[in-house]
């Protein structure tokens, strides 16, 4: 079982449509969360980290549900622009001083015209 | 403005030639890693750093060596280049204790190809 699970898709969405990706974590003592974007070819960038009582950015807003160990991201009125690939990531343990950062496999978004 | 730099941008060689891939980063981190990703696949670490004389092998297996004299300077060497080796190796480096912090900033990636 992968450490962080996401469904690769590709979503295939109308521009102005609304998309939610999940993502599934296994270490329960994980304590750091983000949310990456990644255009094709191009290196990782951080869209957004994920806070316990969730948070929004603009069209984007993500939740964490330590229980369940699931973390989702909404994006509303999707535009063409938000065509990418999206990275669930974990830190490594419940250490804050480790550093080191568990990559989902992404989810390929496509914003269709 | 890039934190971090990665030279070459993409390199095409020779099988068995001995080939170094460069990363530095102003930002003063600590952590550094190596990461290699095939197209649309998943990113796999390969080397990591917790500072100067410290380095680690990632999860993934990997033919190359890294070395950490600088803080600034993590650069990735192979000593016989292979076509097993054609991917994207993309540097990244980040704060001691990050948390709610920005996580990893990532280099653009050097693109390799091995004929």
């Amino acid at each position: 079982r992968k450490e962080v699970e996401q469904d690769p898709g590709p979503f295939n969405v109308p521009e102005g449509a609304t998309v939610a990706f999940n993502c599934t974590y296994s270490n329960s003592a994980s304590q750091s969360f983000f949310w990456y974007r990644q255009d094709c070819r191009k290196e990782p960038k951080l869209l957004m980290s994920v806070y316990s009582s969730g948070n929004e950015d603009g069209r984007f807003t993500a939740q964490l549900n330590r229980a369940s160990q699931y973390i989702s991201l909404l994006i509303r009125d999707s535009k063409l622009s938000d065509s990418a690939t999206y990275l669930c990531v974990v830190s490594e343990d419940g250490s804050s001083n480790t550093g080191k950062l568990i990559f989902g496999q992404g989810t390929t978004l496509q914003v269709k015209p | 403005e890039a934190d971090i730099y990665q030279t070459p941008r993409y390199l095409v060689i020779g099988t068995g030639k001995k080939i170094t891939l460069e990363c530095s980063q102003t930002m003063g981190h600590d952590k550094m890693y190596w990461y290699q990703q095939d197209p649309g696949m998943e990113l796999h670490l390969i080397h990591y750093s917790y500072g100067v004389n410290s380095t680690e092998k990632g999860d993934l297996s990997s033919e190359s060596t890294v070395s950490r004299i600088r803080t600034e300077h993590f650069p990735l060497t192979l000593e016989s280049a292979r076509p097993s080796h054609t991917s994207q190796y993309l540097c990244a480096s980040s704060e001691v204790g990050t948390s709610r912090g920005g996580g990893y900033t990532f280099g653009s990636g050097t693109r390799l190809t091995v004929v």
